[in-house]
């Protein structure tokens, strides 16, 4: 069965540090994408960066980088230089080419605070 | 351009009652899915749309249904409504179905739902 772990259930981070946020799956498909999502307070659930399977370089978009360690079935969300706007949930998801019963399958999320 | 947009952002029903929740994709994306969230199960895949046809649904009672118009918009109705029904509602769009790279999947704000 798919599956998304991220044992974090909490993180705090002093402001303008590095933060990584974990995530691992489990998955015997070859062809999936691996999603990162960001949800403030407001409930909606932002896009942050994406990873398909086949790509061979890490997903980057501004300060978000995706740590993609397929052999380890790792996606680690790498923020730069947090803000306290970055204060929120975090879901790390995927979804699989084949096998379209769950369309997206989500972790349970990491709620990221940071400290002015 | 515009993103997801889900109405009502917030209401109240009581038990027995039905509700329904309507959804606007992003302009030419025709895939629109379904999600709820709860604070004990987390995010749950309800159901998906394409053109105007149900692809796949998830492992919820046949009080929860949906459809899709021609112009892709999409509603999610909750008949009898129960208690635990009390929950955010996520919308989704894509452009197409797969999850090949580039077909990105975004989310609107959600519909709040209390069933009191």
């Amino acid at each position: 069965a798919q599956k998304i772990t991220q044992t974090q259930p909490g993180m705090f981070v002093q402001e303008k540090e590095a933060v990584t946020l974990d995530c691992t799956y489990d998955t015997s498909d070859q062809s999936y994408g691996l999603f990162w999502y960001k949800q403030p307070s407001s409930g909606e659930m932002i896009f942050l960066i994406y990873q398909g399977s086949y790509d061979e370089q890490n997903a980057t978009e501004g300060r978000y980088s995706l740590n993609f360690q397929k052999a380890r079935k790792s996606a680690n969300l790498v923020i730069s230089a947090s803000q306290l706007g970055d204060s929120a949930m975090y879901f790390c998801a995927m979804t699989l080419l084949m096998n379209r019963d769950d369309k997206i399958i989500f972790g349970k999320g990491t709620r990221l605070h940071i400290l002015p | 351009k515009a993103g997801v947009t889900q109405t009502p952002r917030y209401l109240i029903k009581t038990r027995g009652q039905q509700v329904t929740l309507s959804c606007s994709p992003i302009s030419g994306h025709r895939s629109v899915s379904w999600y709820q969230q709860t604070p004990g199960q987390g995010l749950q895949f309800l159901f998906e749309y394409f053109s105007e046809t149900q692809r796949n649904k998830g492992n919820f009672p046949g009080r929860f249904s949906g459809r899709q118009f021609s112009n892709s918009r999409s509603e999610m109705n909750v008949s009898t409504l129960e208690l635990g029904d009390s929950a955010l509602y996520l919308c989704a769009s894509s452009r197409n179905w797969d999850t090949s790279s580039g077909n990105t999947i975004y989310f609107g704000e959600g519909s709040w739902l209390t069933v009191v």
